[in-house]
């Protein structure tokens, strides 16, 4: 079966721009999670979605990030205005359950520099 | 105290040895635990799920202490392809997953 896409794999934006990426989860999969990684650290969950609806999204930056998943597959997570802490390593994460139990499967991440 | 805490290393090992890596979670709550390998610039996969019991995979052993409240995991006869970052998940009691920082090893010829 097909695995997590991402795209852009790679983004260099300078601060106060604004950024996009995107994701497509493995198909079926009920969960999709943003993660951000910065180097040297574990992912820290950024929102995470159950079919279209956000279950958790306490950690996210709301001034200046959004995400959506519409129609329960697809997701966007946006960064409006982008700050010189937002680089890291972006990760989109899947999973057939509806989270905290079983395996998540990731995607290659979109490694995020902004100057 | 954060939620979940590894060891950060790094452990440098030669090939062929026994290395033990731990981590602690704070949430008693916790209900699921696991460990992801991550290769340098690559996404985290999963290694192994850590069960009640323990389980083993090969060379990969995984053990769960709920009293202490900690996880392992038990990599013998290392090998150089073993060299990554080990990222020990426990489930936050509910629905979400926590990471924590990693332990990096380094197997050395």
């Amino acid at each position: 079966e097909a695995g997590v896409a991402q795209s852009p794999r790679y983004k260099i934006i300078e601060k106060r721009q604004s950024v996009a990426f995107w994701c497509n989860p493995i198909s079926g999969h009920a969960t999709l999670y943003w993660y951000q990684q910065i180097l040297g650290q574990g992912p820290k969950l950024l929102i995470q979605f159950q079919n279209n609806g956000v279950v958790d999204d306490s950690q996210l930056p709301k001034d200046r990030f959004s995400a959506e998943r519409l129609k329960g597959v697809d997701s966007t997570l946006k960064i409006q205005p982008a700050k010189l802490e937002d680089s890291a390593v972006y990760l989109c994460a899947s999973s057939r359950d509806r989270g905290g139990y079983g395996e998540q499967f990731f995607g290659p991440g979109t490694r995020l520099t902004v100057l | 105290r954060k939620e979940v805490e590894q060891d950060p290393g790094p452990f440098n090992v030669p090939e062929g040895a026994t290395v033990a890596f731990n981590c602690t979670y704070s949430n008693s709550a916790s209900q699921s635990f696991f460990w992801y390998r991550q290769d340098c610039r690559k996404e985290p996969k999963l290694l192994m799920s850590v069960y009640s019991s323990g389980n083993e995979d090969g060379r990969f052993t995984a053990q769960l202490n709920r009293a202490s409240q900690y996880i392992s995991l038990l990599i013998r006869d290392s090998k150089l392809s073993d060299s990554a970052t080990y990222l020990c998940v426990v489930n936050s009691g509910t629905y979400k997953y926590i990471f924590g920082t990693g332990t990096r090893l380094k197997v050395l010829a």
